[in-house]
């Protein structure tokens, strides 16, 4: 089946770090991929989203890229802030699925 | 934008008591869907709807009841509420395809 699996957390850093939060993959065919955001007492926002192999998401500073080869989508940011304190989501969706599989989480945080 | 809303953000229940809980989404998505977020679990899916009238079973559906009379309302019913249900609730809805899930903001809910 399909299933998402991500870098086991907690992560903390200091700020203006550089971050790289695991995920891989497993599913058949070409999976939509997504990273989501849950900021302290909210619910998960979109962060970026891939499509297809080799493109990269992006925003916020935050980018991911669709690796079919290695059935990864890592979140890297260049220079992390205070505010990027957060649990991250890796999650994939199949063409003509309603259903996301999402992976386990990663509790970011970021000190001063 | 309203989006999708939830209501109560928090509910303390009885072991036995039975409670809804309400989610309605102002975007016309087709999908909507009901999540459970635990410690080191990530999301797990209750159950899913695609479109009015139309449920299904998710991951974990064993005691919760659901129903699709509108496109705007998912209520998800608890009808003997057990500590086992005390986690924090997740209505999601989207569009048809690879469009990602719009989340509501959770309900706390804690059973004693």
């Amino acid at each position: 089946g399909n299933s998402v699996t991500q870098m086991e957390g907690p992560v903390t850093l200091s700020e203006e770090a550089f971050l790289t939060i695991n995920c891989t993959y497993t599913a058949t065919g070409y999976p939509s991929l997504f990273w989501y955001v849950q900021y302290p007492g909210e619910g998960l926002q979109l962060l970026l989203k891939a499509t297809k192999a080799d493109d990269k998401g992006s925003n916020k500073g935050f980018e991911a890229t669709y690796r079919k080869e290695t059935t990864s989508f890592h979140l890297e940011k260049g220079s992390v802030q205070v505010s990027d304190s957060a649990v991250y989501f890796c999650a994939l969706s199949k063409e003509g699925a309603q259903k996301l599989v999402f992976g386990q989480g990663t509790r970011l945080t970021i000190n001063p | 934008n309203a989006g999708v809303t939830q209501t109560p953000k928090f509910q303390v229940l009885k072991t036995g008591q039975s409670m809804t809980l309400q989610c309605a989404q102002d975007m016309n998505h087709e999908y909507m869907s009901w999540y459970r977020q635990d410690p080191g679990m990530g999301l797990r899916l209750i159950h899913y709807s695609v479109g009015a009238g139309i449920t299904d079973q998710g991951e974990v559906p064993n005691g919760y009841n659901v129903s699709r009379s509108t496109t705007e309302d998912f209520p998800l019913r608890l009808l003997s509420a057990a500590p086992s249900q005390t986690s924090v609730y997740f209505c999601a809805s989207k569009d048809r395809g690879r469009s990602p899930l719009h989340f509501g903001n959770g309900t706390r809910l804690t059973v004693t």
